[in-house]
């Protein structure tokens, strides 16, 4: 079975600019999260869609924004990009919210502001 | 405010030479503790769920416990493939219904031959 799947994998944009990443759940999966992980830290929680509704949202400002599909699948939207934009943007998905469902990450988009 | 401490940041060992990576937790109400292992460039791969104090799990070379305040994650006689950064998250109870993740700023893992 395929894991969580994100795309692109790398890309390179410069200041100002726009960015979207998206991201398909394993299959069942209902629940899809976004992480940042900038270099040598621990990724930070940026959004959770569970039935295509928000249901959590971390200390991001307003340029970051989300939203989920109805095959579960989704994308995460940065707009007027920064130079501390660049960082390793993960998608996780598990099957639903409550204790109990282990939450599974994809490999990954490298992204790059220059 | 929840927050997740993992030490040392950086282990260097000998191959069978096994020790302990440590994780300390400050949350409201704990509903679950993850381990994950990501080799660089790639994400995060599970390895284990912990949930109530006392609980142990076993994988491989690998063993996570967890106390009230703190998980450790023994590992026995690594091998270079072992290296790797290990990261520790918890999912807190006061985060009402989402399932959000604070991990630790990782151990990175050296194991020489």
């Amino acid at each position: 079975d395929a894991g969580v799947t994100q795309s692109p994998t790398h890309l390179i944009k410069t200041r100002g600019q726009h960015v979207t990443l998206r991201c398909s759940p394993i299959s069942g999966h209902k629940s899809v999260s976004w992480y940042q992980q900038v270099l040598g830290q621990g990724p930070q929680f940026i959004f959770q869609y569970y039935e295509k509704e928000e249901r959590g949202r971390g200390n991001f400002p307003d340029r970051f924004s989300a939203r989920q599909f109805p095959n579960y699948s989704s994308e995460l939207n940065v707009n007027a990009l920064l130079l501390g934009d660049s960082a390793l943007y993960l998608c996780a998905s598990s099957f639903g919210t409550l204790a109990g469902n282990t939450i599974y990450f994809g490999e990954g988009s490298w992204l790059t502001v220059v | 405010e929840d927050q997740v401490t993992q030490s040392p940041e950086a282990l260097r060992l000998q191959e069978g030479e096994s020790s302990s990576l440590n994780c300390s937790y400050t949350v409201s109400g704990l509903r679950g503790l993850f381990w994950y292992r990501q080799d660089p460039g790639k994400g995060p791969e599970f390895l284990f769920t912990l949930y109530s104090a006392g609980e142990e799990k076993e994988k491989e070379r690998l063993k996570a416990t967890l106390t009230k305040k703190e998980s450790f994650l023994h590992i026995t006689a690594p091998k270079p493939e072992d290296s790797a950064t290990y990261l520790c998250a918890v999912q807190a109870s006061g985060s009402s219904n989402t399932g959000k993740l604070i991990f630790g700023q990782g151990t990175t893992l050296q194991v020489k031959p």
